[in-house]
């Protein structure tokens, strides 16, 4: 079956820093690839998505490559912000059930 | 931009009673979801919901939980006989196609505390 693979946390950052969330997953077929954003107190927000190989999704700063060849869907920004802290799931869009990571808790300090 | 609302964002009820918790999908929507997150764990799928009728459900979606669309916007999530291992958080989600491009769009989840 499908599954999604996400470092753990917490990542704990400073401010300006690079960030890196790792996902890797498992699925028959060619799925879309979604990353979701959960902020303290608050649901799930879509942050970006990619639908095909190659294709590199990207909002607010934050960019994900769509990797066929080494099933990865790592997510990146440049220079995180405190505002970015929360919690970040990679998602696999299936035929029928979404399949979730586990979440990557983000903190970032001043 | 257009939402899914969940009430009520906090609910407190006795081990063994019926808790209803309720969402309004995105108005042109055709599929619907509900998944739950216990606290500090990852997001679990319980059910999909496609033209009146379940289409998907996991193991966790035993014979105490049912859905419903009752009318032509809400969409309901009844546990019949809570037990304290319910207690989490209850996230609504709708998506407008059956095409796996299309994300999810989530309610800010409902808090259900068992006590």
């Amino acid at each position: 079956g499908n599954s999604v693979t996400q470092m753990e946390g917490p990542v704990t950052l400073s401010e300006e820093a690079f960030l890196t969330i790792n996902c890797t997953y498992t699925a028959t077929g060619y799925p879309s690839l979604f990353w979701y954003v959960q902020y303290p107190g608050e649901g799930l927000q879509l942050l970006l998505k990619a639908t095909k190989a190659d294709d590199k999704g990207s909002n607010k700063g934050f960019e994900a490559t769509y990797r066929k060849e080494t099933t990865s869907f790592h997510l990146e920004k440049g220079s995180v912000q405190v505002s970015d802290s929360a919690v970040y799931f990679c998602a696999l869009g299936g035929s029928y059930i979404p399949t979730f990571g586990r979440g990557t808790s983000l903190i970032v300090h001043p | 931009e257009p939402e899914v609302t969940q009430t009520p964002s906090h609910q407190v009820t006795q081990m063994g009673q019926e808790v209803i918790l309720r969402c309004v999908p995105i108005s042109n929507h055709l599929y619907f979801y509900w998944y739950r997150q216990i606290l500090g764990q990852k997001v679990e799928f319980l059910v999909s919901f496609y033209n009146n009728e379940i289409s998907e459900k996991s193991e966790i979606f035993d014979d105490q939980f049912s859905v419903e669309r009752p009318d032509g916007s809400n969409f309901t999530l009844k546990i019949r006989s809570t037990k304290l291992e319910d207690s989490a958080m209850y996230f609504c989600a709708s998506r407008d196609l059956d095409s796996q491009n299309q994300p999810q769009h989530f309610g800010d989840g409902t808090r259900l505390s068992i006590l």
